[in-house]
């Protein structure tokens, strides 16, 4: 059975501190795997990986994709009160072109 | 179910024909997503439901676009007289709550040729 699971479900940290987000898969015939930011109703892309062991990078945040392991992570350095969300791990199969999302990682960061 | 399913899960259709793509969300979920995904861009917000309130349509490109849902059950996104641009994948999500963790279906792929 394809699916997603991230780690860990829940995370409080204060300002300043850095987060490591996990997302491993199980999902046939790969194509690409997803982050992105929740904060109300419409999650915000944040990056797509389609090859392994390049990481990307966007301001205080970079993700890895590792094909090997068959996961993921998504960082976030000094961070602040705006990083509150919930960050949604996906991966696109090219079986059927179908996505499968983790349940997501709700983070909060307090003052 | 155990999870959120869509269906039919690929869809061909031509350009001026109407489509109807449906969702069943997981039992005792009282919001309901609909999502866009055109290829190589994120999620584009739709519609959503919650409990018997009038949906927020806010989202829908166009008045071709139309959503509906039954009680707390299945719904249904129908787009009529489709146009290429319209080709993506539709994505269904339902949480227990609004603002809830979003359980997602595996999408219906829509390509109008």
């Amino acid at each position: 059975e394809d699916k997603v699971v991230q780690s860990p479900l829940s995370l409080v940290v204060h300002e300043g501190d850095t987060v490591t987000l996990n997302c491993s898969y199980e999902v046939t015939n790969f194509r690409s795997l997803l982050w992105y930011k929740q904060e109300k109703k419409a999650p915000t892309f944040l990056f797509m990986l389609t090859s392994s062991g390049i990481e990307k990078k966007s301001g205080r945040l970079s993700s890895i994709l590792d094909k090997k392991e068959l996961s993921s992570i998504l960082n976030i350095t000094a961070t602040q009160t705006g990083d509150s969300a919930i960050y949604l791990c996906a991966v696109e199969s090219r079986t059927g072109n179908q996505f499968y999302f983790g349940t997501g990682t709700s983070l909060t960061v307090i003052p | 179910g155990a999870g959120v399913s869509q269906s039919p899960s690929n869809k061909v259709t031509e350009k001026g024909k109407d489509v109807e793509l449906r969702c069943d969300p997981i039992s005792g979920h009282t919001a309901l997503y609909w999502y866009r995904q055109r290829l190589g861009q994120g999620l584009e917000f739709l519609i959503y439901f919650q409990g018997n309130s009038a949906p927020d349509k806010s989202g829908l490109p166009s008045d071709r676009f139309s959503a509906e849902r039954t009680g707390e059950s299945v719904s249904t996104l129908t787009i009529q007289r489709t146009q290429q641009e319209d080709s993506a994948v539709y994505l269904c999500a339902s949480s227990l709550i609004v603002g809830g963790e979003q359980y997602f279906g595996p999408g219906t792929r829509l390509t109008v040729t």
